[in-house]
């Protein structure tokens, strides 16, 4: 089966540029979440979606960041404009809609601003 | 305050050592769930347990153990007999019951195992 999907991998952008992160999860999960990872502040929820709804964005660092589910297969995260700041590993992960269930990682992406 | 902690930042051990990783959890709800998950060199988090509040049984799977105390409200993970591929980030992590349907998930800080050959 395959697991959590994340392109691109690595992205190098300069800064002001808009920058958008995909995702596709995996088959039957309804849960999606977005997550930033970094030395300073570690792993950071960034908003949710529940049956492609939005539950809680209250992890999104300011309004240059949005995310959006148009399906239950794919998500994307946008930052306009980005700014260096923004330099992060972001994951995207996956679960089934139910109180306990592990949430699975996809690779990640490498975002660095310039 | 922090729901989930991890002390320890990093640890450095010899291959073939055991070693223990902390996690001290907080939480009002009487039920939750705590989730151990291990980041790799190669960048991926990789979930390796799950353990509702009800279950105090500790766990055990090849060179892994989990103790769970809910007196000392706390999650530990043991590796014994170390080997080289240990060496990741490890993290623990809370669901608590208030979330309602969701496995929304508070992580801790993580810590760094490097075991040496």
């Amino acid at each position: 089966d395959a697991g959590v999907i994340q392109s691109p991998r690595h992205e190098v952008t300069e800064m002001g540029q808009e920058v958008t992160l995909r995702c596709k999860p995996i088959s039957g999960h309804n849960s999606l979440f977005w997550y930033r990872q970094t030395m300073m502040r570690g792993l950071e929820l960034l908003i949710y979606f529940n049956n492609n709804v939005p539950i809680d964005d209250s992890g999104m660092p300011e309004d240059r960041f949005s995310a959006k589910m148009p399906n239950a297969s794919f998500s994307t995260l946008k930052i306009q404009p980005s700014e260096p700041r923004d330099s992060a590993v972001y994951f995207c992960a996956s679960s089934r809609t139910t109180f306990g269930n592990e949430q699975f990682f996809g690779p990640g992406t490498r975002l660095t601003v310039l | 305050a922090q729901k989930v902690t991890q002390a320890q930042t990093e640890i450095s051990v010899v291959e073939k050592e055991d070693v223990t990783l902390d996690c001290v959890y907080e939480t009002r709800d009487t039920t939750y769930y705590l989730f151990w998950y291990k980041q790799p060199p190669s960048g991926e988090l990789v979930f390796l347990i799950r353990r509702n509040s009800f279950d105090e049984q500790n766990e055990i799977s090849g060179r892994y153990s989990w103790n769970f105390q809910k007196s000392t409200s706390s999650f530990n993970f043991t590796i014994t007999a170390s080997q080289v591929v240990d060496s990741a980030v490890y993290f623990c992590a809370l669901s608590e019951e208030r979330q309602g349907a969701n496995s929304k998930l508070t992580f801790g800080k993580g810590i760094t195992l490097s075991v040496r050959p």
